[in-house]
């Protein structure tokens, strides 16, 4: 089945360390990849995406995510953690058919940043 | 430019009953989706709606159903709730369709069925 993995729902690191979360996805043709946050009581945010082209792909608050094809794996980094990138961080993916396409949610993993 | 608009944010209903929610979204955009997130499930889709037809369907029973209207908005109604019912309830807008990308969402509607 076509599918989007999170693996860990929570994950801890220190202030100033790097951040690694991780996804992966399940389909046999390349999918349009993103990331996208949730603050407490609010709705979801782009962060970045990936859709054709360069791999390695920037996005806002110093947060980048590379799209290896033979992994099938779209992680998401951050060099250095700071205190308010503690939020709820989805990965997603736009799964197409003939004629019909499915956007898909992984569970979600919950980044907590410790001072 | 004002952001996609739900009301209500919060709203508590009994088992039985039936429920509306709203979407406004970002002017000029024509999609509207609907999700269900739950600590359990995540994100799961509902339908989109597109220059009011409904373009995408998830795997939701028949008591959940929506509508869109001429200027965009949208609505969503779940009828005869269930306890399970209870989520929060997301509206994403988007330019085109869904299919082309970044999602704009709401801050939803949190749904309690007591």
């Amino acid at each position: 089945a076509q599918s989007v993995t999170q693996l860990g729902s929570h994950v801890s690191v220190s202030e100033g360390a790097l951040v690694l979360l991780r996804c992966n996805y399940s389909s046999s043709v390349p999918p349009y990849l993103f990331w996208y946050v949730q603050y407490p009581n609010q709705g979801l945010q782009l962060l970045l995406k990936y859709t054709t082209g360069a791999t390695l792909v920037k996005g806002i608050n110093g947060f980048e995510a590379e799209f290896k094809k033979s992994e099938t794996s779209f992680h998401l980094t951050k060099p250095s953690a700071h205190m308010s990138d503690a939020a709820e961080y989805f990965c997603a993916v736009i799964l197409f058919g003939t004629g019909t396409y499915k956007y898909i949610f992984g569970t979600g993993t919950r980044l907590k940043v410790l001072a | 430019k004002a952001g996609v608009t739900q009301t209500p944010r919060y709203l508590i209903k009994t088992r039985g009953q039936q429920v509306t929610l709203s979407c406004s979204p970002i002017s000029g955009h024509r999609s509207v989706s609907w999700y269900q997130q739950t600590p359990g499930q995540g994100l799961q889709f509902l339908f989109e709606y597109f220059s009011e037809t409904q373009r995408n369907k998830g795997n939701f029973p028949g008591r959940f159903s929506g509508r869109q209207f001429s200027n965009s908005r949208s609505e969503m109604n779940v009828s005869t709730l269930e306890l399970g019912d209870s989520a929060l309830y997301l509206c994403a807008s988007t330019l085109g369709q869904a299919s082309t990308g970044e999602l704009f969402f709401g801050e939803g509607s949190r749904l309690t069925v007591l």
